[in-house]
């Protein structure tokens, strides 16, 4: 079975332009998460979705973020201008349900702002 | 609010055990634990659930106790490949998991 599946996998550009990251979760999974990773901050949730609406977005650090959920099989995290702040590692993850079950994560995509 | 991890860091020989702690100052829904390899995505290992139920791997055990807030995970007869950071995750309220900083675990020849 295909797992959680993000593109792109390294996205290097200059500050002040848009980003947008891209997820495909698990088919079934009815929740979706995006987390951001850094050493100085670990692994931080920026929002959740359920059966597509955004359910919590308190972990977005600004409105320069922003989070979409079109359909069951796509999501997207938008950045918008982008700073050098902003580099990390963006996960996506999905689950059949949120708390007693596991939350299977994507390969990740490392966003690199100059 | 972030659980704390200890320790930080562990280096083992392989075949020796490890304990890694995590403990949040909220009461707990459920505790995750995860296993992230460098450059890779974390991968799920263990849930541990109010009430005692537990899912997760074989080889892997761990223990919550929810009075405290505190959940343990056991390495037992440590392999080359156990190396990675370990994450606990934990649900301090419905759907949402917060991380702790990690332990990092090198298990040697």
């Amino acid at each position: 079975d295909a797992g959680v599946i993000q593109s792109p996998r390294h996205e290097v550009t200059e500050m002040g332009q848009e980003v947008t990251l891209r997820c495909k979760p698990i088919s079934g999974h009815d929740y979706l998460f995006w987390y951001r990773q850094t050493m100085m901050r670990g692994l931080e949730l920026l929002i959740y979705f359920n059966n597509n609406v955004p359910i919590d977005d308190s972990g977005m650090p600004e409105d320069r973020f922003s989070a979409k959920m079109p359909n069951a099989s796509f999501s997207t995290l938008k950045i918008q201008p982008s700073e050098p702040r902003d580099s990390a590692v963006y996960f996506c993850a999905s689950s059949v349900s949120p708390g007693a079950q596991p939350q299977h994560f994507g390969d990740g995509t490392r966003l690199s702002i100059l | 609010q972030q659980p704390v991890q200890s320790p930080q860091a562990v280096i083992l020989r392989e075949g020796e055990d490890a304990v890694i702690n995590c403990s949040s100052s909220k009461a707990l829904y459920s505790v995750h634990w995860y296993r992230q390899k460098h450059g890779e995505a974390p991968v799920f290992l263990m849930i541990l659930l109010k009430g005692g139920e537990q899912k997760g791997h074989e080889k892997i055990s761990a223990s919550f106790n929810e009075k405290k807030q505190q959940s343990s995970l056991y390495l037992t007869a440590s392999q080359l490949s156990y190396s990675g950071t370990y994450f606990c995750g934990t649900e301090p309220s419905s759907y949402k998991l917060i991380f702790g900083s990690g332990t990092r675990l090198l298990v040697r020849p």
